[in-house]
């Protein structure tokens, strides 16, 4: 079955990039998100990349896709204190709505 | 345009009642998914309905249910409550087959 999965936690300083990593093992999957959720607050679609790019930019984020290696990361550059929040990768494959969300990565931004 | 809604945002029951959560999507959109988030297993896929219909389905017990109106408003159901069933049920609209799905803030469900 599908399976995402990501480090928990990163930490990084004001100002400086921030790079989450994410691997997921269906070579099916076609579309790939990062979603960022705030505390108390449901999920927010950050950006997300058909399986056949290799690369997504968007403002302060860029999405790197590997898919030989089933790797996709995501950098956010110049990272503000106000990007703390847990940021999910998640896969989609099929016509259907059902996405497989990693575990979260923890980003915290030290002033 | 109003994001997606659910209600009740905070929800406190007991082991073996039953509950119903609400969702309603962006005006226009016709699929609607729910998901449960925990700490220990995260985010988990539970259904997704599209023109009333439940087209997917995650590997959850027969105790949760859902079910969409002709409005694409969509409840889900979770009878006789366990403890393991405290969660944050997030739903998700989309128009069908879109790349895009847009959450809720979530219902926050503690089974006591």
């Amino acid at each position: 079955g599908e399976d995402v999965e990501q480090s928990l936690f990163l930490s990084v300083r004001e100002g400086d990039s921030s790079v989450i990593n994410c691997t997921y093992t269906d070579s099916s999957s076609t579309y790939l998100y990062w979603y960022k959720q705030e505390p108390g607050a449901g999920l927010q679609l950050l950006t997300y990349i058909f399986s056949n790019m290799d690369m997504k930019q968007d403002q302060r984020l860029t999405v790197l896709l590997n898919k030989k290696d089933k790797h996709l990361s995501l950098r956010i550059a110049d990272t503000q204190t106000g990007d703390s929040a847990i940021y999910f990768c998640a896969e989609r494959s099929g016509g259907y709505q059902k996405v497989t969300f990693g575990t979260g990565t923890k980003l915290q931004v030290i002033p | 345009k109003a994001g997606v809604t659910q209600t009740p945002r905070y929800l406190i029951k007991t082991r073996g009642q039953q509950v119903t959560l609400s969702c309603s999507p962006i005006s226009g959109h016709r699929s609607v998914s729910w998901y449960q988030q925990t700490p220990g297993q995260g985010l988990q896929f539970l259904f997704e309905y599209f023109s009333e219909t439940q087209r997917n389905k995650g590997n959850f017990p027969g105790r949760f249910s859902g079910r969409q109106f002709s409005n694409s408003r969509s409840e889900m159901n979770v009878s006789t409550l366990e403890l393991g069933d405290s969660a944050l049920y997030l739903c998700a609209s989309s128009f069908p087959d879109s790349n895009e799905q847009f959450f809720g803030p979530g219902t926050r469900l503690t089974v006591l």
